[in-house]
Protein backbone atom coordinates (compact mmCIF):
# COMPACT_ATOMS: atom_id res chain seq x y z
CA UNK A 1 0.00 0.00 0.00
CA UNK A 2 1.29 3.66 -0.73
CA UNK A 3 1.94 5.60 1.84
CA UNK A 4 3.01 9.35 1.88
CA UNK A 5 4.50 11.38 4.76
CA UNK A 6 4.44 15.03 5.33
CA UNK A 7 6.73 17.21 7.66
CA UNK A 8 6.53 18.95 9.57
CA UNK A 9 3.13 18.40 11.28
CA UNK A 10 2.91 22.12 12.06
CA UNK A 11 5.71 25.33 12.06
CA UNK A 12 4.92 28.45 13.30
CA UNK A 13 7.63 31.42 11.54
CA UNK A 14 8.67 34.75 11.83
CA UNK A 15 7.72 36.87 8.41
CA UNK A 16 10.86 37.00 6.59
CA UNK A 17 12.32 33.98 7.49
CA UNK A 18 12.88 30.73 5.20
CA UNK A 19 10.79 27.74 4.90
CA UNK A 20 11.26 24.03 4.10
CA UNK A 21 8.21 21.65 3.78
CA UNK A 22 9.02 18.27 3.15
CA UNK A 23 6.93 15.53 1.63
CA UNK A 24 7.93 11.39 1.10
CA UNK A 25 5.65 8.84 -0.66
CA UNK A 26 6.52 5.19 -0.30
CA UNK A 27 4.83 2.21 -1.99
CA UNK A 28 4.47 4.12 -5.37
CA UNK A 29 7.09 3.94 -8.57
CA UNK A 30 7.29 7.39 -10.38
CA UNK A 31 4.19 8.50 -9.21
CA UNK A 32 2.52 12.78 -10.36
CA UNK A 33 3.37 14.64 -6.89
CA UNK A 34 1.68 17.57 -6.32
CA UNK A 35 1.69 20.87 -3.71
CA UNK A 36 -1.80 22.39 -2.43
CA UNK A 37 -2.58 24.69 -0.34
CA UNK A 38 -5.96 25.72 1.77
CA UNK A 39 -6.58 28.85 3.58
CA UNK A 40 -7.60 28.28 7.44
CA UNK A 41 -11.85 27.42 6.13
CA UNK A 42 -10.68 27.49 2.40
CA UNK A 43 -10.97 25.32 -0.25
CA UNK A 44 -7.74 23.93 -1.91
CA UNK A 45 -5.66 25.72 -4.51
CA UNK A 46 -2.90 23.51 -6.83
CA UNK A 47 0.30 25.17 -6.36
CA UNK A 48 3.08 22.55 -7.87
CA UNK A 49 3.23 19.60 -9.33
CA UNK A 50 5.98 17.08 -10.69
CA UNK A 51 5.43 13.93 -13.31
CA UNK A 52 9.17 12.95 -13.06
CA UNK A 53 12.43 14.14 -10.65
CA UNK A 54 14.43 17.23 -11.36
CA UNK A 55 10.71 18.68 -13.16
CA UNK A 56 8.48 20.64 -11.28
CA UNK A 57 5.69 23.18 -13.19
CA UNK A 58 4.21 26.12 -11.05
CA UNK A 59 0.29 26.44 -11.37
CA UNK A 60 -0.12 29.98 -9.44
CA UNK A 61 2.96 32.27 -8.06
CA UNK A 62 2.95 32.65 -4.82
CA UNK A 63 6.57 33.27 -3.74
CA UNK A 64 7.27 29.60 -3.01
CA UNK A 65 9.38 27.11 -5.18
CA UNK A 66 9.03 23.53 -5.46
CA UNK A 67 11.47 20.88 -6.06
CA UNK A 68 12.07 17.07 -6.53
CA UNK A 69 15.28 15.79 -5.53
CA UNK A 70 14.11 12.23 -5.70
CA UNK A 71 11.39 9.46 -7.33
CA UNK A 72 10.11 9.81 -3.92
CA UNK A 73 10.10 13.39 -2.62
CA UNK A 74 8.92 16.40 -3.29
CA UNK A 75 9.90 19.93 -1.22
CA UNK A 76 7.87 23.17 -1.09
CA UNK A 77 10.30 26.18 0.47
CA UNK A 78 10.95 29.61 -0.16
CA UNK A 79 13.77 32.02 0.87
CA UNK A 80 11.09 34.76 2.80
CA UNK A 81 7.83 33.99 4.50
CA UNK A 82 4.89 36.49 3.90
CA UNK A 83 2.02 36.56 6.20
CA UNK A 84 -0.02 35.57 3.37
CA UNK A 85 1.83 31.82 3.07
CA UNK A 86 -0.07 30.82 6.75
CA UNK A 87 -2.07 28.21 5.97
CA UNK A 88 -1.97 24.05 5.05
CA UNK A 89 -0.09 22.87 2.72
CA UNK A 90 -0.54 19.46 1.41
CA UNK A 91 0.90 16.53 -0.78
CA UNK A 92 -0.57 14.12 -3.30
CA UNK A 93 0.38 11.98 -5.36
CA UNK A 94 -2.12 10.94 -8.44
CA UNK A 95 -2.74 7.71 -10.17
CA UNK A 96 -2.68 8.31 -13.81
CA UNK A 97 -5.31 6.18 -15.10
CA UNK A 98 -7.72 7.79 -13.30
CA UNK A 99 -6.71 11.45 -12.16
CA UNK A 100 -7.28 10.09 -8.28
CA UNK A 101 -5.46 12.60 -6.10
CA UNK A 102 -4.16 11.09 -2.32
CA UNK A 103 -3.57 13.40 -0.24
CA UNK A 104 -1.19 13.64 3.25
CA UNK A 105 -1.79 14.42 6.42
CA UNK A 106 -0.62 18.10 5.76
CA UNK A 107 1.56 20.73 7.60
CA UNK A 108 0.08 23.54 9.09
CA UNK A 109 2.07 26.95 8.73
CA UNK A 110 1.30 30.12 10.97
CA UNK A 111 3.30 33.02 10.11
CA UNK A 112 3.51 35.41 12.17
CA UNK B 1 -11.38 28.53 -17.62
CA UNK B 2 -12.77 25.54 -15.23
CA UNK B 3 -14.91 26.02 -12.11
CA UNK B 4 -16.70 24.32 -10.08
CA UNK B 5 -19.29 26.12 -7.87
CA UNK B 6 -20.77 24.24 -4.27
CA UNK B 7 -23.19 26.94 -2.78
CA UNK B 8 -23.66 25.30 0.45
CA UNK B 9 -21.19 26.45 2.85
CA UNK B 10 -22.14 24.98 5.97
CA UNK B 11 -25.53 21.84 6.54
CA UNK B 12 -26.50 21.10 10.13
CA UNK B 13 -28.48 17.56 10.42
CA UNK B 14 -29.83 15.67 13.22
CA UNK B 15 -28.74 11.77 13.06
CA UNK B 16 -30.80 9.83 10.69
CA UNK B 17 -31.44 13.18 8.69
CA UNK B 18 -30.96 12.99 4.82
CA UNK B 19 -28.08 14.52 3.16
CA UNK B 20 -28.01 16.04 0.04
CA UNK B 21 -25.38 18.64 -1.17
CA UNK B 22 -24.94 20.04 -4.86
CA UNK B 23 -22.10 21.44 -7.36
CA UNK B 24 -22.11 23.09 -10.87
CA UNK B 25 -19.61 22.95 -12.65
CA UNK B 26 -18.29 24.02 -16.03
CA UNK B 27 -15.62 22.78 -18.35
CA UNK B 28 -15.11 22.82 -21.83
CA UNK B 29 -13.63 19.45 -21.96
CA UNK B 30 -14.89 15.75 -20.77
CA UNK B 31 -14.59 16.11 -16.91
CA UNK B 32 -14.18 13.28 -13.72
CA UNK B 33 -15.85 14.22 -10.84
CA UNK B 34 -15.16 13.67 -7.45
CA UNK B 35 -16.25 14.02 -3.88
CA UNK B 36 -13.63 14.54 -0.66
CA UNK B 37 -14.09 14.83 2.91
CA UNK B 38 -11.74 15.89 5.30
CA UNK B 39 -12.37 15.36 8.58
CA UNK B 40 -10.35 18.24 11.31
CA UNK B 41 -6.63 18.55 11.10
CA UNK B 42 -6.46 16.00 8.28
CA UNK B 43 -5.72 15.96 4.72
CA UNK B 44 -8.94 14.72 1.85
CA UNK B 45 -9.67 11.46 1.41
CA UNK B 46 -11.31 10.39 -1.96
CA UNK B 47 -14.84 9.43 -0.90
CA UNK B 48 -16.13 8.99 -4.64
CA UNK B 49 -15.46 9.66 -8.44
CA UNK B 50 -18.56 9.96 -11.12
CA UNK B 51 -16.95 9.47 -14.49
CA UNK B 52 -19.79 8.72 -16.18
CA UNK B 53 -23.21 10.84 -16.41
CA UNK B 54 -26.59 9.19 -14.87
CA UNK B 55 -24.62 6.35 -13.45
CA UNK B 56 -24.29 6.35 -9.56
CA UNK B 57 -20.58 6.18 -7.38
CA UNK B 58 -21.28 4.88 -3.79
CA UNK B 59 -19.04 4.12 -1.01
CA UNK B 60 -19.71 4.02 2.74
CA UNK B 61 -23.25 4.94 2.40
CA UNK B 62 -23.01 7.78 0.38
CA UNK B 63 -23.66 8.51 -3.70
CA UNK B 64 -22.95 10.63 -6.06
CA UNK B 65 -24.48 11.12 -9.52
CA UNK B 66 -23.91 13.92 -12.58
CA UNK B 67 -26.10 15.40 -14.64
CA UNK B 68 -24.69 16.38 -17.96
CA UNK B 69 -27.84 18.23 -18.95
CA UNK B 70 -27.41 20.79 -16.25
CA UNK B 71 -23.79 20.40 -15.51
CA UNK B 72 -24.30 19.73 -11.96
CA UNK B 73 -23.86 16.84 -9.72
CA UNK B 74 -24.32 15.62 -6.07
CA UNK B 75 -23.80 13.81 -2.79
CA UNK B 76 -26.18 12.32 -0.67
CA UNK B 77 -26.95 9.99 2.24
CA UNK B 78 -30.05 8.79 3.57
CA UNK B 79 -29.17 9.15 7.05
CA UNK B 80 -26.58 10.44 8.33
CA UNK B 81 -24.66 9.71 11.33
CA UNK B 82 -22.39 12.25 13.92
CA UNK B 83 -19.08 10.58 12.93
CA UNK B 84 -20.28 12.17 9.47
CA UNK B 85 -19.46 15.44 10.56
CA UNK B 86 -16.73 16.88 8.23
CA UNK B 87 -15.85 19.16 5.41
CA UNK B 88 -16.92 17.79 1.76
CA UNK B 89 -15.24 19.17 -1.57
CA UNK B 90 -16.46 18.27 -4.91
CA UNK B 91 -13.59 18.84 -7.24
CA UNK B 92 -13.57 18.28 -11.20
CA UNK B 93 -10.47 17.17 -13.43
CA UNK B 94 -10.62 18.13 -16.95
CA UNK B 95 -9.60 15.42 -18.97
CA UNK B 96 -6.33 16.15 -20.76
CA UNK B 97 -2.88 16.48 -19.85
CA UNK B 98 -0.52 14.81 -17.37
CA UNK B 99 -1.13 17.22 -14.54
CA UNK B 100 -4.18 15.74 -12.49
CA UNK B 101 -5.00 19.75 -11.07
CA UNK B 102 -8.67 19.02 -9.54
CA UNK B 103 -10.48 22.32 -9.46
CA UNK B 104 -12.39 22.16 -6.14
CA UNK B 105 -15.46 23.70 -4.67
CA UNK B 106 -15.38 25.84 -1.78
CA UNK B 107 -16.80 23.03 0.96
CA UNK B 108 -19.76 22.14 2.61
CA UNK B 109 -19.40 21.61 6.29
CA UNK B 110 -21.34 18.81 7.47
CA UNK B 111 -22.40 19.14 11.67
CA UNK B 112 -24.46 16.43 12.71
CA UNK B 113 -26.02 16.51 15.98
CA UNK B 114 -26.61 13.30 18.04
Amino acid sequence: AQTIHQWPVAEIKAVGSPLSLGCTIKGKSSPNLYWYWQATGGTLQQLFYSITVGQVESVVQLNLSASRPKDDQFILSTEKLLLSHSGFYLCAWSRRDTGQLYFGEGSKLTVL
Amino acid sequence: GDSVIQMQGQVTLSENDFLFINCTYSTTGYPTLFWYVQYSGEGPQLLLQVTTANNKGSSRGFEATYDKGTTSFHLQKTSVQEIDSAVYYCAMRDSGGSNAKLTFGKGTKLSVKS
